[in-house]
């Protein structure tokens, strides 16, 4: 079955750790998204990435990092510049020729900062 | 101002009984519309698109007015199990295709 895998599920920083985050998808599609959610908030933007490649900022990208090397996978980097780390993330996927379709999520990975 | 908002409720209401959720946006630019629906502790998943027609889905309908820009659910019949958080999501089609999330409406049913 095609979708889209986030590992792992739960991970666990230290102060000053850069940890990165992975997402790989098997359903053929163009752009790729990074988004964090915070408790009882919104989804929030961090990096998108249309093509191979090529990877936009998002609104909140201080302290993240991404590349896109292959289609399938988007991994998202946490450096230890990003202050307040501590949330769930979600990546998505959405086939450049069905826009108005909506996305694909995967599960998602929730960090700590211990 | 944010560019999607929504009443974050909780919604509290006993099953059977019909809701209603709107959201708002602000950039007229908007061309596609969406409702999410997210359980808690997990991701998001498609419930439906909102087409400018209006459109249902068994006990769920969507409804669009880009005049007044503006989106709605309303969900009859309401069970159990549609407890969970009610995503407005709008999409803009610009140089890069922006998707912007509402922050979300809690509804609990109760028996």
């Amino acid at each position: 079955d095609g979708g889209i895998t986030q590992s792992p599920k739960y991970l666990f920083r230290k102060e000053g750790q850069n940890v990165t985050l992975s997402c790989e998808q098997n359903l053929n599609h163009d752009a790729m998204y990074w988004y964090r959610q915070d408790p009882g908030q919104g989804l929030r933007l961090i990096y998108y990435s249309q093509i191979v490649n090529d990877f936009q900022k998002g609104d909140i990208a201080e302290g993240y990092s991404v590349s896109r090397e292959k289609k399938e996978s988007f991994p998202l980097t946490v450096t230890s510049a990003q202050k307040n780390p501590t949330a769930f993330y979600l990546c998505a996927s959405q086939s450049k020729d069905r826009i108005g379709y909506g996305y694909t999520f995967g599960s998602g990975t929730r960090l700590t900062v211990v | 101002r944010k560019e999607v908002e929504q009443d974050p409720g909780p919604f509290n209401v006993p099953e059977g009984a019909t809701v209603a959720f709107n959201c708002t946006y602000s950039n007229s630019a908007s061309q596609s519309f969406f409702w999410y629906r997210q359980d808690c502790r997990k991701e998001p998943k498609l419930l439906m698109s909102v087409y400018s027609s209006g459109n249902e889905d068994g006990r769920f309908t969507a409804q669009l007015n880009r005049a007044s820009q503006y989106i709605s659910l309303l969900i009859r019949d309401s069970k159990l199990s549609d407890s969970a958080t009610y995503l407005c999501v709008v999409s803009v089609y610009s140089s890069a295709s922006k998707i912007i999330f509402g922050s979300g409406t809690r509804l609990s049913i109760r028996p």
